[in-house]
This record gives C-alpha cells, sequence and structure tokens, in this order.
C-alpha cells in the first residue's frame, strides 16, 4: 500500500482564495483525521471521521473550515475564505479505528500551506 | 483536561551519545502512551507505544517505560546516530476520548 496520500504537498494562495486540501487514507482503514502543525501551537487536531461519518470536529478553528468524506477513500479539508494565520501544515492520518490507544495512526505527508 | 508536557529543544548530541527526552501526562483514568518521530520533510510515524502502567515500549534501540507513580514517559537511547535527528512527540490517549493529544514536540539532531 501506498500509505496516506496528500495533495498537494505545497499550496501557496492569496489571502481570501478558496483552499481545498485532499486526502487519500490507507485502503481498509476506517477512521481518518485532519491535524494541523505549527510552530506556535504544534499539533492540533482538528475533525476526524469514523466509517466516512464526522464524530468529533471541535478541533475546527471557525466556520471558514470545512471537512467531507464523500466515501471511504478521500476526504477534503477547505478553507473559504483564507487568511495568512491559516498558514501551517495540514496533516491527514488513517487508522483501522477510531480508538488510536488501539490502533496506529498512519500520517502522510502533509501539505504546507501558505497564505500570502 | 488531558496533556502532555516534553522537554524543549533542542537536544543536540554527539554520536553515540545517550538520549533522554523527557515526558510527562496529566489525564484521568488509565491512558495509552505514544512516541512519534518525524523525520524532516515528513509525517509522524509510530515510534513506540505502552498501553498500561509499567509497560516497556520498544523500538530501533529507542525505549520508554510507562511510569503511572509519575504520569511519565521518558524516551531513551542508549547510543544515537546522526539517521535519528528528527522531531519527536510523546502522545496520549485515554479511555474517554478517542483522540490522540500530542506533545509540542523536541528536535533531537545529532552530530557525527
Amino acid at each position: 500500500d501506498a500509505g496516506v496520500i496528500q495533495s498537494p504537498r505545497h499550496e501557496v494562495t492569496e489571502m481570501g482564495q478558496e483552499v481545498t486540501l485532499r486526502c487519500k487514507p490507507i485502503s481498509g482503514h476506517n477512521s481518518l483525521f485532519w491535524y494541523r502543525q505549527t510552530m506556535m501551537r504544534g499539533l492540533e487536531l482538528l475533525i476526524y471521521f469514523n466509517n466516512n461519518v464526522p464524530i468529533d470536529d471541535s478541533g475546527m478553528p471557525e466556520d471558514r473550515f470545512s471537512a467531507k468524506m464523500p466515501n471511504a477513500s478521500f476526504s477534503t479539508l477547505k478553507i473559504q475564505p483564507s487568511e495568512p494565520r491559516d498558514s501551517a501544515v495540514y496533516f491527514c492520518a488513517s487508522s483501522t479505528s477510531p480508538r488510536v490507544g488501539r490502533s496506529e495512526a498512519f500520517f502522510g505527508q502533509g501539505t504546507r500551506l501558505t497564505v500570502v | 483536561g488531558n496533556s502532555v508536557t516534553q522537554m524543549e529543544g533542542p537536544v543536540t548530541l554527539s554520536e553515540e551519545a545517550f538520549l533522554t527526552i523527557n515526558c510527562t501526562y496529566t489525564a484521568t483514568g488509565y491512558p495509552s502512551l505514544f512516541w512519534y518521530v518525524q523525520y524532516p520533510g515528513e509525517g509522524l510515524q509510530l515510534l513506540l507505544k505502552a498501553t498500561k502502567a509499567d509497560d516497556k515500549g520498544s523500538n530501533k534501540g529507542f525505549e520508554a517505560t510507562y511510569r503511572k507513580e509519575t504520569t511519565s514517559f521518558h524516551l531513551e537511547k542508549g547510543s544515537v546516530q546522526v539517521s535519528d535527528s528528527a522531531v519527536y512527540f510523546c502522545a496520549l490517549s485515554s479511555d474517554n476520548t478517542d483522540k490522540l493529544i500530542f506533545g509540542t514536540g523536541t528536535r533531537l539532531q545529532v552530530f557525527p
């Protein structure tokens, strides 16, 4: 398996533009997580899905952020409109269980977002 | 609430030196504890884990022991290599939440 695949690897956009980040989890994994990594705040869990259903989105910073998982093999994280403070590395991870204490979470290589 | 505290980096060592990266946690119940490693330009990878008190996780020469009495899970390696240079994250997952909660990460730099 190719692992968790994220695209694009790098994204530079202007403030106010819509940004869509994409993730393909490992086949057979039924839990998917979106994280954001910044120097100031470290790794933050934004939202996670189990069997394509959002379970906990309490980490989503505000209404500008939205995430979908239309099927078991694809998820998107959208920011509209984007702001410079959204600049970060966004990671997607997948697991065979939402109980990450019981199964390993596999991370993608991340999308580095820069909003200018 | 649940939280993880790691020692600040960077930690700079010479090759073959002994490594300790401290990690303490606050959690209700009986959490599982993890160390993840992030190499430059990559995502996080699970390094080792322990799911109950006194368990020792180990992998690639790294070890960490789950100490409930001191709420700690310190990462150790007897002899580091240049290839161990990376950022190391301590994390926990408790029984009353499905989330992985990460520490802020500790950057390790190993020089020849």
